[in-house]
């Protein structure tokens, strides 16, 4: 079935560096979407990417949705301690067909941030 | 905004119970979803309703059951609480929308983090 792959499985950095993180499938994805979960939330949308080779900012966040429609990367600039979490990709399942809705998520990126 | 709330961020319950689970959506939204996360096993569906009464299973459905008879409101029923459920249930909702951009976009409430003793 579609799987995704998302990498780093956790990161450790400083307050003030750059973070990327991404995500990669065997299938091809219409949609890449991006969530964050703070601790004990649910996840909140951050970014959704419908085109290839599309570039989305919000503030410090900005992901990109693979020509291949493969992948998706997201990356946070100058880091602040707020944004420690759990980042999801995610994707609808059965690309093209009816699916309710339903997506595949990636295993998440734990990030920690150290002041 | 959408918002999707459910009636306890923790619970405390004891085997054997039935726990209910409710969440409710002010958005309209056709598709409702239950999940549970759990440390290292990320986001796993254990139920989906896409219209009022219907319900279909996702990948780990056993032991839990599903209610809805509103189109705002998905309850997740434990019929026989074990400790192997503790965990935290994540309820969330979307437009249908066959595939359109951001019609897929699943909209998470706060999570009920449920601990069987």
């Amino acid at each position: 079935g579609q799987q995704l792959n998302q990498s780093p499985q956790s990161m450790f950095i400083q307050e003030g560096e750059d973070v990327s993180m991404n995500c990669t499938s065997s299938s091809i994805f219409n949609t890449w979407l991006w969530y964050k979960q703070d601790p004990g939330e649910g996840p909140v949308l951050l970014i959704a990417l419908y085109k290839a080779g599309e570039l989305t900012s919000n503030g410090r966040l900005t992901a990109q949705f693979g020509i291949t429609r493969k992948d998706s990367f997201l990356n946070i600039s100058a880091s602040i301690p707020s944004d420690v979490g759990i980042y999801f990709c995610a994707g609808p399942l059965n690309a093209g067909g009816t699916s309710y809705g339903k997506l595949t998520f990636g295993q998440g990126t734990i990030l920690t941030v150290h002041p | 905004d959408v918002k999707v709330t459910q009636s306890s961020r923790y619970l405390v319950k004891r085997t054997g119970e039935k726990v209910f689970l409710e969440c409710v959506q002010d958005m309209d939204h056709e598709n409702m979803f239950w999940y549970r996360q759990d440390p290292g096993l990320g986001l796993r569906l254990i139920y989906f309703s896409y219209d009022v009464k219907m319900k279909e299973k996702g990948d780990i459905p056993e032991g839990y059951s599903v209610s809805r008879e509103k189109k705002e409101r998905f309850s997740l029923i434990l019929e026989s609480a074990s400790t192997n459920q503790t965990s935290m249930y994540l309820c969330a909702s979307s437009l249908i929308g066959f595939g359109l951009a951001g019609t897929d976009t699943q909209y998470f409430g706060p999570g009920t983090r449920l601990t069987v003793l």
